[in-house]
């Protein structure tokens, strides 16, 4: 049983359209990660969030940490073919290590 | 900043030998590193997290005896999948604690696929 349930697991959308990846636990984290991977390569750090509600933007990307820490949502405005990967949230309980969601796999068709 | 880099990229190994991957923090000094293993289409799974200077935390079912970790150096970790057998295949990936990013940010490398005939 996964720690963090991402939602959904698969998401197609043209280019240009926003999509939302939502990650859920009933634990709390101490802080929360999203990586992107891309096939054969290792994750990618987009951002960390450690505070309760905390918003963070990073150009078309923003995203989100829930009040209670338990909860986190990405949200990509106007997609573009280079947002297509697998995104990865991943949460830290304060003892450093990294518990994954099974990831959202996202294309954007040109 | 915050580079970490693995080697081999690819290995393709006969059953029964043994692999040495390679995990380096490139500008940073890392004491605490991370070695992950992905299926396809599945997500990173933790197998140990690999403290400099100490023994290897290994996660609840990862044979240590199978998968040998050293931590040598404040910039160099290692992993050896010892007497390799098909079912080893995967995709191995490491990372490591960037200091100043906070504790819980980990730094990924490029990962290292394993093939096992």
């Amino acid at each position: 049983t996964q720690l963090l349930e991402q939602s959904p697991q698969f998401l197609s959308i043209q280019e240009g359209e926003n999509l939302t990846v939502y990650c859920n636990s009933s634990s709390v984290f101490s802080s929360l990660q999203w990586y992107r991977q891309e096939p054969g390569e290792g994750p990618v750090l987009l951002v960390t969030v450690v505070t309760g509600g905390e918003v963070k933007k990073l150009k078309r990307l923003t995203f989100q940490f829930g009040d209670a820490r338990k909860d986190s949502s990405l949200h990509i405005t106007a997609a573009q073919p280079g947002d297509t990967g697998l995104y990865l949230c991943a949460g830290a309980q304060g003892d450093y290590k990294l518990s994954f969601g099974a990831g959202t796999t996202v294309t954007v068709r040109a | 900043g915050a580079v970490v880099s693995q080697h081999p990229s690819r290995v393709i190994c006969k059953s029964g030998t043994s692999v040495k991957i390679e995990c380096r923090s490139l500008d940073f000094q890392a004491t605490t590193m991370f070695w992950y293993r992905q299926f396809p289409k599945q997500s990173l799974m933790l197998m140990a997290t690999s403290n400099e200077g100490s023994k290897a935390t290994y996660e609840q079912g990862v044979e240590k005896d199978k998968f040998l970790i050293n931590h040598a150096s404040l910039t160099l970790s290692t992993l050896t999948v010892t007497s390799a057998h098909p079912e080893d295949s995967s995709f191995y990936i490491c990372s490591a604690n960037a200091p100043g990013q906070g504790q819980e940010t980990q730094y990924f490398g490029p990962g290292t696929r394993l093939l096992v005939l």
